[in-house]
């Protein structure tokens, strides 16, 4: 199957730490993404992982992937107002015409003053 | 520096009516994406085009048509809009060759159908 899911809301105080979790079901995916999207705005790459790397940090961004149970978490150190957004898990793999990419439904981060 | 650019950014159509939302980049990307965001569902795919001179369905392709017209551009046509096609349309574009690559996304077209 080719599912992506992930919880549609989180809240978290500013200054907090914010974890956004997703799991994916295909095992033969080779790269994994996560996408900021901000309000009338199109999706923008914050980072990915290699399906042979337990994790990748970059900067406030740490992300996890936990390939058994293929699990990806995202984790935003020192949350800030500006990261309120809809953060986007998917998976890539490759196939006939290229790489398909599959998106989860997206996590509404809200986070409070 | 423009990447992806979608026209119009916004729409409103009757029900019956045609239209098409028009996609351009400029990195010289060999395929482009036809997406819809609908409330709780994430993107789903619409059409693709791995390369110039070819289109494929995606998971929702019904009510569609697309066009490759030139490596840049990507068009996708509604020819009897309906209102279960309001929605937000997003093109992106990537490199396949490059599995590393992911794709840039336009900021989208909001289009209601009345």
């Amino acid at each position: 199957g080719e599912d992506v899911e992930q919880s549609l809301f989180l809240s978290v105080r500013e200054g907090d730490s914010s974890v956004i979790n997703c799991t994916y079901t295909d095992s033969s995916s080779t790269y994994l993404y996560w996408y900021k999207q901000e309000p009338g705005a199109g999706l923008q790459l914050l980072t990915y992982i290699f399906s042979n790397m337990d994790m990748k940090q970059d900067q406030r961004l740490t992300v996890l992937l936990n390939k058994k149970d293929k699990h990806l978490s995202l984790r935003i150190a020192d949350t800030q107002t500006g990261d309120s957004a809809i953060y986007f898990c998917a998976e890539s793999k490759g196939g006939t015409g290229g790489f398909k990419t599959i998106f989860g439904a997206g996590t509404r981060l809200f986070v409070k003053a | 520096n423009a990447g992806v650019t979608q026209t119009p950014k916004f729409q409103v159509l009757k029900t019956g009516q045609s239209m098409t939302l028009q996609c351009a980049q400029d990195m010289n990307h060999n395929s482009m994406y036809w997406y819809r965001q609908d409330p709780g569902m994430g993107l789903r795919l619409i059409y693709y085009s791995a390369s110039e001179g070819t289109t494929d369905k995606g998971e929702v392709p019904n009510g569609y048509n697309v066009s490759r017209l030139n490596k840049r551009e990507f068009s996708l046509r509604l020819e009897s809009a309906a209102p279960s096609q309001t929605s937000v349309y997003f093109c992106a574009s990537s490199e396949p060759y490059r599995k590393d690559q992911p794709q840039h996304f336009g900021d989208g077209t909001r289009l209601s159908i009345l």
